[in-house]
């Protein structure tokens, strides 16, 4: 079946560190990857997408390589910043049928100052 | 452009009793979701539409009823409330298949 794996959370880093949140993820297909970001009190918004092999989505400065040989797309972001604390979601869609998104359990970042 | 929203943003239910979430769109979008959220388990997909008329069972569909009578509308009914179905219910729409997906602000319930 289809589904998606990340790290498990919280991950907790000092203002300006580097980031890294792995994702894995097993499809039949071709799936497109997604990274969303909900943020406290809110719902989902997002914040990167790839739709196929060797693409790198990239938003306020996060980072996500779609690697198909390692059937991977982690999250990356150089220098994190307090306002980046929140949880982040690794999602697919299977192309065919219905685009139901299908989630990871979600890693909770906290960014201390 | 107010995108997608939902009422209420909490609610408390108790067991047996009977509600509908509301969720509204003002894209035109033609696909509409509504999933759950539980802690350690990500969203899951409770039903979904994929236009006007046209709906279709997610994953979790027991004791969730939906209609989509208009493009804007997909309400999310629970028939008879159970501890169970506590939890943050999300609304989202998309344009097309394989789309970005734009999700509401969600939609606390709790089931005593």
């Amino acid at each position: 079946g289809n589904s998606v794996t990340q790290m498990e959370g919280p991950v907790t880093l000092s203002e300006e560190a580097f980031l890294t949140i792995n994702c894995t993820y097993t499809a039949t297909g071709y799936p497109s990857l997604f990274w969303y970001v909900q943020y406290p009190g809110e719902g989902l918004q997002l914040l990167l997408k790839a739709t196929k092999a060797d693409d790198k989505g990239s938003n306020k400065g996060f980072e996500a390589t779609y690697r198909k040989e390692t059937t991977s797309f982690h999250l990356e972001k150089g220098s994190v910043q307090v306002s980046d604390s929140a949880v982040y979601f690794c999602a697919l869609i299977v192309t065919g049928g219905y685009n139901k998104l299908i989630f990871g359990a979600g890693t909770r970042l906290a960014v201390h100052p | 452009n107010a995108g997608v929203t939902q009422t209420p943003k909490f609610q408390v239910l108790k067991t047996g009793q009977s509600m509908t979430l509301q969720c509204a769109q003002d894209m035109n979008h033609e696909y509409m979701s509504w999933y759950r959220q539980d802690p350690g388990m990500g969203l899951r997909l409770i039903h979904y539409s994929v236009g006007a008329g046209i709906t279709d069972q997610g994953e979790v569909p027991n004791g969730y009823n939906v209609s989509r009578s208009t493009t804007e509308d997909f309400p999310l009914r629970l028939l008879l409330a159970a501890p169970s179905q506590t939890s943050v219910y999300f609304c989202a729409s998309s344009r097309d298949r394989g789309n970005e997906q734009y999700f509401g602000p969600g939609t606390r319930l709790t089931v005593t």
